[in-house]
């Protein structure tokens, strides 16, 4: 079974400051995607970066980079240079490849960025 | 741009009826999934679907049932609505295509059962 655990509830963070949000994964596929999303309080779903199980390289997109430790089942999103906009709900998310695209989300991060 | 629509934003109903949430997206993707949001759950998968007429069990598919006749439309429905399915209701879609496979979702519809 496909699991996904996000264990910080919130997080704040100083504008301009990098912060990482924490992600753990569990799936007994031996392929897959890693996805992050945000969630502004307007309501709406934002793809943001996505890593592939056999990716050797860490994927970044603009200020966002995933720490893909695949050993450790741990897929941990950074933001560098965090923005008052940044403030949102951030989610991670597995999809199995050999599992019909079967895609779980975790419980989610908010976000806080002080000025 | 890919769309998906839910049929509706805000849906009030009483608690027994049969309730029936659709979605529809227009960018012909193989896979439509269904998933229930709440505070500090997160998004819970509900029932996905792979293929027209394929359906799968999510991790919470219980008192719910999904209809897929053509590939741009994905039903949900409660048969017998209840309070603890108070929710918001998200439906997604996404390709079996190679490369980045990221959900695309609609606009959610906020489900009181009273």
């Amino acid at each position: 079974a496909q699991k996904i655990t996000q264990t910080q509830p919130g997080m704040f963070v100083q504008e301009k400051e990098a912060v990482t949000l924490d992600c753990t994964y569990d799936t007994s596929d031996p392929s897959y995607g890693l996805f992050w999303y945000k969630q502004p309080s307007s309501g709406e779903m934002i793809f943001l970066i996505y890593q592939g199980s056999y990716d050797q390289q860490n994927a970044t997109e603009g200020r966002y980079s995933l720490n893909f430790q695949k050993a450790r089942k741990s897929a941990n999103l950074v933001i560098s240079a965090s923005q008052l906009g940044d403030s949102a709900m951030y989610f991670c998310a597995v999809c199995s490849y050999t599992g019909g695209f079967k895609t779980i989300f975790g419980a989610g991060t908010r976000l806080f960025v002080k000025a | 741009d890919v769309k998906v629509t839910q049929s509706s934003r805000y849906l009030v109903k009483r608690t027994g009826e049969k309730v029936f949430l659709e979605c529809v997206q227009d960018m012909d993707h193989e896979n439509m999934f269904w998933y229930r949001q709440d505070p500090g759950l997160g998004l819970r998968l509900i029932y996905f679907s792979y293929d027209v007429k394929m359906k799968e069990k999510g991790d919470i598919p219980e008192g719910y049932s999904v209809s897929r006749e053509k590939k741009e439309r994905f039903s949900l429905i409660l048969e017998s609505a209840s309070t603890n399915q108070t929710s918001m209701y998200l439906c997604a879609s996404s390709t079996s295509g190679t490369g980045v496979t990221e959900a695309f979702f609609g606009q959610g519809t906020r489900l009181t059962v009273v």
